[in-house]
């Protein structure tokens, strides 16, 4: 079984548009967080939740609202999609504070 | 804020040289350090870590040493193989901080 699962693996989607990528962790993690790459392989946190609380809302465009129904899920949801936000979108867990995240195998969106 | 600093890539060596990756990093009080890597085509997983200073932390043959002198925790190996082609990562996290801060990674390439 996988750990940490992401739909879609890839999607491509034309500039306006509104699309979801959804995230499950089976690890019984209480911490979940979604990261972006960009192109040159640059790491940069959006968003964590912890028990389905949002901690970090790093300094992300409105457009993007995180959504947790549950621990083991954390669904990041994009308004009106921009060229710039063409890049890999990665969830991650992690359990207690060990500082080992679980990453997905992420999600790669582009904007045409 | 906090950093962390990492030697711009890429990296290419032939197999069984020494690979040293630099890393060095800005932060306040003591933090914990962390060595991720991501193979092709996957998502990071956790290489190896130090959470005070002198710590080493060692696995698959790598190691890094948490020196807080020279606030650095260079990666090194003593003899690549072709299998350790990946990209790494360097991160650090202060403690009772849900913020696990990211290098910009280092593209490794290992030839035979």
């Amino acid at each position: 079984d996988t750990a940490v699962s992401q739909t879609p693996k890839y999607l491509v989607t034309q500039m306006g548009n509104d699309k979801s990528i959804k995230c499950e962790q089976n690890l019984g993690h209480d911490t979940m967080y979604w990261y972006k790459q960009d192109s040159k392989k640059f790491l940069k946190i959006m968003f964590s939740y912890n028990n389905k609380e949002l901690i970090i809302n790093e300094t992300v465009p409105n457009r993007f609202s995180p959504k947790s129904p549950d621990k083991a899920h954390l669904n990041l949801h994009i308004n009106s999609l921009e060229l710039g936000d063409s890049a890999v979108y990665f969830c991650a867990s992690e359990g207690g504070r060990t500082g080992e995240l679980f990453f997905g195998e992420g999600s790669r969106l582009t904007v045409l | 804020g906090n950093s962390v600093t990492q030697m711009e890539g890429p990296v290419t060596l032939s197999e069984e040289a020494f690979l040293t990756i630099n890393c060095t990093y800005t932060a306040t009080g003591y933090p914990s350090l962390f060595w991720y890597v991501q193979y092709p085509g996957e998502g990071l997983q956790l290489l190896l870590k130090a959470t005070k200073a002198d710590d080493k932390g060692s696995n698959k043959g790598f190691e890094a040493t948490y020196r807080k002198e020279t606030t650095s925790f260079h990666l090194e190996k003593g003899s690549v193989q072709v299998s350790d082609s990946a990209v790494y990562f360097c991160a650090l996290r202060q403690v009772n901080n849900n913020d696990m801060r990211f290098g910009a990674g280092t593209r490794l390439t290992v030839k035979p």
